[in-house]
């Protein structure tokens, strides 16, 4: 069965990266693109951008351009998404997500939550 | 960014009753060339991952229980649970999928009355 599995949570100081992986099973990694959605707290959908694991091509949502970088590495079928100069309010729960180039995505991560506070 | 407006935000009914949401896009997500809307339908549970429900604004997604239709077309659409059970307690977002960036409604949170 298909299976996104994301890495644990973290906590992190204002201006530090993370880097959050999503390691997939069940299916076949490169045939599909990984999404990256970030929800804070209480709060709605937010989609970050995708990237092609068969090619490493990456769209990034404008808001993050420049902090957000998403890679794969297809020998462990893992995709990874580092966010850099962390802000508090970029503490929110980050998802996985598997799709075709845009959505709809089917298949979801449980979620990493990523904690910033000084 | 294409805008997508839910209503309500929230909505209390009682088990067996319908429960129906609507999703307004900022502009057309019908695609004319192949007549397909580029609208998907999520449900969220407390402390859960989305989980999709409908794409292409009406094709329910596999395992998904027949009480749960999607209709619309152009700009305007719903979703409607046509006889709500205890387990679809959950936040309900719609997606469009037209043009990136994929952007979600703020959400309607189903409970029971």
């Amino acid at each position: 069965q298909v299976q996104l599995v994301q890495s644990g949570a973290e906590v992190r100081k204002p201006g530090a990266s993370v880097k959050v992986s999503c390691k997939a099973s069940g299916y076949t990694f490169t045939g599909y693109y990984i999404h990256w959605v970030r929800q804070a707290p209480g709060q709605g959908l937010e989609w970050m951008g995708w990237i092609n694991p068969n090619t490493g091509d990456t769209d990034y949502a404008q808001r993050f351009q420049g902090r957000v970088t998403m890679t794969s590495d297809t020998s462990i079928s893992t995709a990874y998404m580092e966010l850099s100069r962390l802000r508090s309010d970029d503490t929110a729960v980050f998802y996985c997500a598997r799709g075709p180039q845009y959505p709809p995505l089917d298949y979801w991560g449980q979620g990493t939550l990523v904690t910033v506070s000084s | 960014d294409i805008v997508m407006t839910q209503s309500p935000d929230s909505l209390a009914v009682s088990l067996g009753e319908r429960a129906t949401i609507t999703c307004k896009s900022g502009r057309s997500v019908l695609y004319s060339s192949n007549n397909k809307n580029y609208l998907a339908w999520y449900q969220q549970k407390p402390g859960q991952p989305p989980k999709l429900l409908i794409y292409w604004a009406s094709t329910r997604e596999s395992g998904v229980p027949d009480r749960f239709s999607g209709s619309g077309s152009g700009t305007d659409f719903t979703l409607t649970i046509s006889s709500l059970q205890a387990e679809d307690v959950a936040i309900y977002y719609c997606q469009q999928y037209y043009s990136t960036p994929p952007t979600f409604g703020q959400g309607t949170k189903v409970e029971i009355k």
